[in-house]
């Protein structure tokens, strides 16, 4: 079974300054058929279901502001965000969609304003 | 608009049953893998059942493997999710949630709100 681990769990940034959160695998998540890091970045704000911001470890989802990007391959990955805003307070979670047990979260990572 | 609406959450007794219904609209539904993805209150995400367009693939998680059943009717644009001997621990969000572009083995794009399960006596 491939575990997601995320770190730090929570960190505090301020406005305009860049936020950065890892997630690493237990196993690779790179495909070499197609080159491809099954590997996702989700959005949760308090009392809302979560939003895709990140997919195939480094596209963009439509309608994602471009402060936010993702890097990594095989087993090591990393969202940022460039320029954090206020409207980005939120908890984001890492995904792998590689392998059973399909669909594997990380724990979180809680974003808050310094 | 694409949309999917989760129903039938609700209050029951452990080792009862529950099924959850997900309604989609605005999109070919039955070209889409679908999937639950539940959350317990002030926990993380954790991934439940899939299930291919075609019903020809279906995954559990561990945890609900045995008491929980993934089914859908392309002809009613719906998703649904057969819960039975429920435990104290399933008491969580269900999510319902689309597969980006189709595939099994894909991010997920769209999420409904959420429909809460709690089980307890």
């Amino acid at each position: 079974d491939i575990v997601m681990t995320q770190s730090p769990d929570s960190l505090a940034v301020s406005l305009g300054e860049r936020a950065t959160i890892n997630c690493k695998s237990s196993q690779s998540v790179l495909y070499s058929s197609n080159n491809k890091n099954y590997l996702a970045w989700y959005q949760q704000k308090p009392g809302q279901p979560p939003k895709l911001l990140i997919y195939w470890a480094s596209t963009r989802e439509s309608g994602v502001p471009d402060r936010f990007s993702g890097s990594g391959s095989g087993t090591d990955f990393t969202l940022t965000i460039s320029s954090l805003q206020a409207e980005d307070v939120a908890v984001y979670y890492c995904q792998q969609y590689y392998s059973t047990p399909l669909f594997t979260f990380g724990p979180g990572t809680k974003v808050d304003i310094k | 608009e694409v949309q999917l609406v989760e129903s039938g959450g609700g209050l029951v007794k452990p080792g009862g049953s529950l099924r959850l219904s997900c309604a989609a609209s605005g999109f070919t539904f039955s070209s889409y893998s679908m999937n639950w993805v539940r959350q317990a209150p002030g926990k993380g995400l954790e991934w439940v059942s899939s299930i291919s367009s075609s019903s020809s693939y279906i995954y559990y998680a561990d945890s609900v493997k045995g008491r929980f059943t993934i089914s859908r009717d392309n002809a009613k644009n719906s998703l649904y999710l057969q819960m039975n001997s429920l435990r104290a621990e399933d008491t969580a969000v269900y999510y319902c949630a689309r597969a980006a572009d189709g595939n099994l083995y894909d991010a997920f794009d769209i999420w409904g709100q959420g429909t809460m399960v709690t089980v307890s006596s």
